[in-house]
């Protein structure tokens, strides 16, 4: 079961232009929603992340904007550049999950980010 | 050397076989994380662990084993591989309280 939904799969952007991607979640308690940047032949890394107690993040080119009410929250790469190519994975977690499984994160299907020069 | 790592990084077998991947990190991390990563699927669960000798299934345990003796490490064993298990597989640990999740570099399985 999906939790997390991401979209699209896939992306190409020229130089300089914005890239977006959207995630969207079901689950009301999820209240940490990270997002992850994975450079070919290596593990993801933590790009930025939000709390829902703030509608927007900025650090940099990348932004996070968060709409509680319709349970979405998108990444905004602006001045995209070529070494911004990278596959890009929404996540959530689960405050309300018990014991052990709190530290669960529950990941989107993934963005493959093309900047083409 | 100093954070998270796994071995091997490439393994082909075949189908029937056992293999184990193995993961280690040097934090002293209470949680570690198996996944597989498919194209379309994103990442997902295989198993993970919130301390020693604790494990817990995740999305997609099936066909996996996962033991974890000692904090710092946290194999993983496919006991009889099958080609649907061709995947590559990451390991992640986590401090309770820390913003994230710190990946290994990844191994990719191949079954034929």
């Amino acid at each position: 079961q999906q939790q997390v939904k991401q979209s699209p799969q896939s992306l190409i952007v020229q130089k300089g232009g914005i890239s977006i991607i959207n995630c969207a979640y079901e689950n009301t308690a999820f209240d940490y929603f990270p997002w992850y940047q994975q450079f070919p032949g290596k593990g993801p890394a933590l790009l930025i992340a939000i709390r829902p107690d703030v509608s927007e993040k900025k650090e940099g080119r990348f932004t996070i904007s968060f709409n509680k009410s319709a349970k979405q929250f998108s990444l905004h790469i602006m001045d995209s550049q070529p070494g911004d190519s990278a596959t890009y994975f929404c996540a959530a977690r689960n405050h309300n999950a018990g014991g052990t499984s709190y530290g669960k994160l529950t990941f989107g299907q993934g963005t493959i980010l093309t900047v083409h020069p | 050397d100093a954070g998270i790592t796994q071995s091997p990084r490439y393994k082909i077998t075949e189908t029937g076989r056992q293999v184990t991947l193995m993961c280690h990190q040097t934090w002293s991390h209470s949680y570690m994380f198996w996944y597989r990563q498919d194209l379309g699927h994103g990442l997902r669960l295989i198993y993970y662990s919130a301390a020693a000798d604790i494990t817990d299934k995740g999305e997609v345990p099936d066909g996996y084993v996962v033991s974890r003796s000692k904090t710092e490490n946290f194999p993983l064993t496919l006991e009889s591989a099958t080609r649907s298990q061709t995947s590559v597989y990451f390991c992640a640990s986590w401090q309770r309280g820390g913003p994230e999740q710190f990946f290994g570099p990844g191994t990719r399985l191949t079954v034929l």
